[in-house]
């Protein structure tokens, strides 16, 4: 099975000013989906941006973007002009193009935004 | 609207009892899962489906049980032999094999507590 890791439990931002969430993950597969959701204290699941890895170009939606580097399985997430919305838990994860329709998702990272 | 359905929001379950969760979702969608979410942790899955009448079990399946009799659904139950059920427990969907790239949908969850 595919393992996700997040190795950053917790972090801090001052608001107004960019933060970047860190993911690697473990794959022999070339092809599948990444994805960043966010978990607000109300618990809903958010998705907040996807990536294909056979696209070369990293994904941005609005303020957020990330950093695709497939050669070191890292799907880092950044996070520009932090607002205190985006105060939340944050999870990466993981989908093969190939087999089965099961996620894999990591730990996730508390992201909380300082005023 | 289109959407996912968890109920009840609340649950509470005596010693010995046996509980049921449900999840509905009228997204066409033919992947469905159930995860479970403690405090401060990531996603563990539980049960997944992929079609009608076909399910498969997760990391953490002992002492849960599911069915899925109708696309729509795919409720959840939560058995005496699982001996520690305090949990967020969240259903989630997608499209399976006709939308790879497609993100999982998740509904509002279910918070269970023991009485």
């Amino acid at each position: 099975a595919q393992t996700v890791t997040q190795s950053q439990p917790e972090m801090s931002v001052q608001e107004a000013e960019t933060v970047t969430l860190s993911c690697t993950y473990d794959t022999s597969e070339s092809d599948y989906y990444l994805f960043w959701y966010k978990q607000p204290p109300s618990r809903q699941m958010i998705l907040v941006i996807r990536q294909e890895a056979y696209k070369q170009q990293n994904a941005t939606e609005n303020r957020f973007s990330v950093n695709f580097q497939k050669a070191a399985k890292s799907f880092s997430l950044k996070i520009s002009d932090s607002q205190l919305g985006d105060a939340a838990m944050y999870f990466c994860a993981y989908r093969s193009a190939f087999a089965g329709n099961q996620f894999y998702f990591g730990t996730g990272t508390s992201l909380t935004v300082i005023p | 609207d289109g959407g996912i359905t968890q109920s009840p929001k609340y649950l509470f379950r005596k010693e010995g009892q046996n509980v049921t969760l449900s999840c509905e979702q009228n997204l066409n969608h033919d992947a469905m899962y159930w995860y479970r979410q403690d405090p401060g942790q990531g996603l563990r899955l539980i049960y997944y489906s992929q079609i009608v009448n076909d399910f498969q079990k997760g990391d953490i399946a002992e002492g849960y049980s599911v069915s899925r009799e109708k696309k729509e659904s795919f409720p959840l139950t939560v058995t005496s032999a699982q001996k520690n059920p305090t949990a967020f427990y969240l259903c989630a969907t997608s499209p399976g094999t006709t939308g790879w790239n497609q993100p999982q949908h998740f509904g509002d969850g279910t918070r269970l507590s023991i009485l």
